[in-house]
């Protein structure tokens, strides 16, 4: 029930299109869903994050869909950009809770090429 | 405002040797956390430290894996004997205090031949 799925695996965008990453998960008491970037030899960067009560956040060219009946989110790269190419991670957390409950259960990672 | 810094950034080893990996969090972060992340994986929590106490560590092989965070301030975790499995990158991060979002610092990606 802790797990995050998350796809694809791989992706490539041309300049210009739009990147979308789906991620789905199962435990409901989640409320708090982070997207994190990562580039190679680098930790993980936090890039957008979520909470339930909103369907919907935009920070600039990213933006995360939430669907709470559904238990998916997903991430969406507009214009993407070849300095946008990493690996994207989705995670999920329960909040305010305690200290077990407020870790991080990251999805698997979708490696991002964004050609010219 | 800096970051996390870990260290070293990359550490070779034989199996059975002993290895140890030092984090300094963001000054004020009371939460620190160290994960594992495999190749090809997302990062797995293996224990997560509020000031000097441990508030989860059910996911850390606590036969051959330690970790401290004396003084609240830095942490050090160790893997005593190494296994050929325990080639991975780990991370460290921190956060103000639970529930806020947490930063990570670069990693120490380790080998054990």
């Amino acid at each position: 029930q802790q797990q995050v799925k998350q796809s694809p695996q791989s992706l490539i965008v041309q300049k210009g299109g739009i990147s979308i990453i789906n991620c789905a998960y199962e435990n409901t008491a989640f409320d708090y869903f982070p997207w994190y970037q990562q580039f190679p030899g680098k930790g993980p960067a936090l890039l957008i994050a979520i909470r339930p009560d909103v369907s919907e956040k935009k920070e600039g060219r990213f933006t995360i869909s939430f669907n709470k009946s559904a238990k998916q989110f997903s991430l969406h790269i507009m214009d993407s950009q070849p300095g946008d190419s990493a690996t994207y991670f989705c995670a999920a957390s329960s909040l305010g809770g305690t200290g077990t409950a407020s870790k991080l259960t990251f999805g698997t990672g979708t490696r991002l090429q964004v050609t010219l | 405002e800096a970051g996390v810094a870990q260290s070293p950034r990359y550490k070779i080893i034989e199996k059975r040797q002993s290895v140890a990996f030092w984090c300094n969090p963001i000054s004020g972060h009371a939460t620190l956390y160290w994960y594992q992340q495999i190749l090809g994986q997302g990062p797995k929590l293996l224990i997560q430290f509020q000031n000097n106490g441990v508030v989860d560590d059910s996911q850390l092989p606590k036969d051959r894996f330690s970790a401290e965070r004396l003084k609240g301030v830095d942490s050090t975790l160790k893997i005593q004997p190494a296994k050929l499995e325990d080639s991975a990158v780990y991370l460290c991060a921190s956060s103000l205090s639970f529930g806020t979002s947490q930063y990570f610092g670069p990693g120490t990606r380790l080998l054990v031949l």
